[in-house]
């Protein structure tokens, strides 16, 4: 298997665009994760799935932004409009079960809005 | 929101010297601990994890020391290595739960040459 893959791996955008960041998790996985991570903030999680259903979404900063799970091997994070503290690595990560006994992540997005 | 409280927050260590990162718990459900490491670039990676039952695992150079009572454990990596300069988070949580885990705000280790 190739691993969580996430795409693209850097986005540079201005503010106010629309961002939409990608993820293919690991075939057989039913938990996806979404995650943030800054200097200030550490890791984050914003968002949840389990069966492609969103399970927990009490991360999501603000209605700016929005995620999706349309099957079981894609998923998206969309942020718009984006804003300068937006700025962060974004990381898709799946297990088999909810709590582990690990989560695979993928390597990242590296986002920086202007 | 039950957290884990790890530190130091930064640490560097001589090439083969001993460095130990630190983490405390508050719930006493918890009853599974990993620990991810995370190179520049990449994402975190399960690296090793402990069960409550044993109050030491080791995996090739890394061991980690887990005391119930106190409600800590920490991680030691023994003849340290440039090659393990990376970032190291903590997590506790409670195994067949549907709860979501929380991660330590890491330690970010440089072994110098």
């Amino acid at each position: 298997d190739a691993g969580v893959i996430q795409s693209p791996r850097h986005e540079v955008t201005e503010m106010g665009q629309e961002v939409t960041l990608r993820c293919k998790p690991i075939s057989g996985h039913d938990y996806l994760f979404w995650y943030r991570q800054t200097m200030m903030r550490g890791l984050e999680l914003l968002i949840y799935f389990n069966n492609n259903v969103p399970i927990d979404d009490s991360g999501m900063p603000e209605d700016r932004f929005s995620a999706k799970m349309p099957n079981a091997s894609f998923s998206t994070l969309k942020i718009q409009p984006s804003e300068p503290r937006d700025s962060a690595v974004y990381f898709c990560a799946s297990s088999l079960l909810q709590g582990g006994p690990g989560y695979t992540f993928g390597s990242g997005t590296r986002l920086t809005v202007v | 929101q039950q957290q884990v409280k790890q530190s130091p927050q930064s640490l560097i260590v001589q090439k083969g010297g001993i460095p130990i990162i630190n983490c405390a718990y508050e719930n006493t459900a918890f009853d599974y601990f990993p620990w991810y490491q995370q190179f520049p670039g990449k994402g975190p990676a399960l690296l090793i994890a402990i069960r409550p039952d044993v109050s030491e695992k080791k995996e090739g150079r890394f061991t980690i020391s887990f005391n119930k009572s106190a409600k800590q454990f920490s991680l030691h990596i023994m003849d340290s290595q440039p090659g393990d300069s990376a970032t190291y988070f903590c997590v506790s949580r409670e195994m067949n739960r549907d709860d979501k885990i929380i991660f330590g705000k890491g330690t970010r280790l440089h072994i110098l040459p």
